[in-house]
Formats: C-alpha cells, structure tokens, sequence
C-alpha cells in the first residue's frame, strides 16, 4: 500500500524567513511519481512540482525547492525568504504507475507580516 | 479561460436528503475525480471517470454516486446513506487518467454541511 505522511500539521513563522515542508512516502513500486501541490485560501489545489523516482537531482524555482532523497523516503520542500502570499495548505501526494494519487494529510502554513 | 468549475460553493443538505454538487470542464481532459477533503485527513478519492459512461469507485465510494454522459460533466450525487457528509469535496480533471506522472487540475470546491 502506498502511503504519504506529513507530521507537520501547522506551521507558522515570520515574513522573510526560510522554512521546510517535510514529506515522507512509503512505496512498493519501483516507478513511482511525486508531488506537492498548494491550497490557498479560495479552494482550489494548484501543481507545484512532479518528480519521477528515478530523478533525484533536487531542483529549484525561484523561492521553492524541493529535496529529493530516496534513501530516506522523503521529498522536502522548502521556501525561502517567506512571504504572506507562501500561506496556504500544502500536499504532497504519491502515485505509482497507473495507481491513482495519494495525498499526505496536508500542512497549513502562515506567515506572519 | 480553461478550467473547472464547480457549484454551488456552498451546499446544505437535510436528513434523508440526497444532494448533487456540479462539476465541469473545459480543458478537454479524459479524466475526472472527486475527492473528499477533511480537516486534518488530506483528500481522499471518490470515484473517478476515465471516458465517458464508465466510473470506478475510489477509496470512499460508500454513499456516493456519480454519473459522466458528458465528457465535460461529472456530477456527484451525495446520498442519504452518507451518514457524515459534512465536507469540503474537490472535483479535478486529468489529460487522461491512464499514468501516473499525470497532474490533476482541480475545482474551487463545494463545501457541504449538514442542517
């Protein structure tokens, strides 16, 4: 069974400060497939990132990266110099093949101006 | 512009009462979900349409049913045997639903609460 857990439930911390999503997954397959997606207030649940399980390099976009470590079954995501736009509720989620996306339980994040 | 959209925003739903909440596309997608959202819980899979005329229950069908005559609908029906139907549910839209390197496009959401 596949599962994604993300013990952070509520995160809050400081306009301008760095700060990590943790993610971690439990998997069988050998090919699987990655995600974060963000919840903002209004509802909707918009893709961030995907990563496949044989791409590890960690990438970066603008403020976000995301660390990618299979040996520890993790898929990190960090924000730098946070902003009040970054406060939302994000996902990581886990597929495998053709199995349907399975979502960790999510993380409120804040920052505070 | 592309997208999906869902309605009402907002749904009550009395005992006994099955209710629909609305959901549709204009991105051209084969697939299409419903997921369930509660608090603490992260989202959780319904049902899920691959081509029109054919559905497959998810992880939390009981209660549920759902319909896809269109490939731009899918509609969710919320039966009375749904004893805690109160939820924030989220409609999503994939290319096709087949792979699993697919990124799911979603709707605002309807939130449903019980009278």
């Amino acid at each position: 069974a596949q599962k994604v857990t993300q013990a952070q439930t509520e995160i809050s911390v400081v306009e301008k400060e760095d700060v990590t999503l943790d993610c971690v997954y439990e998997t069988r397959d050998t090919t699987y497939y990655l995600f974060w997606y963000k919840q903002p207030p209004s509802g909707e649940l918009v893709f961030l990132i995907r990563r496949n399980s044989f791409d590890e390099q960690n990438e970066i976009s603008g403020r976000y990266s995301w660390n990618f470590q299979k040996s520890t079954s993790s898929f990190n995501f960090t924000i730098t110099a946070s902003q009040v736009v970054d406060s939302a509720v994000y996902f990581c989620a886990l597929s495998g093949g053709a199995q349907k996306l399975v979502f960790g339980q999510g993380t409120r994040l804040t920052i505070n101006p | 512009d592309g997208g999906i959209t869902q309605s009402p925003k907002y749904l009550f739903r009395k005992e006994g009462q099955n209710v629909t909440l609305s959901c549709e596309q204009n991105l051209n997608h084969d697939a299409m979900y419903w997921y369930r959202q509660d608090p603490g819980q992260g989202l959780r899979l319904i049902y899920y349409s691959q081509i029109v005329n054919d559905f497959q229950k998810g992880d939390i069908a009981e209660g549920y049913s759902v319909s896809r005559e269109k490939k731009e609908s899918f509609p969710l029906t919320v039966t009375s045997a749904q004893k805690n139907p109160t939820a924030f549910y989220l409609c999503a839209s994939s290319i096709f639903g087949t792979r699993g390197d697919e990124k799911l496009f979603f709707g605002s959401g309807t939130q449903l609460s019980v009278l």
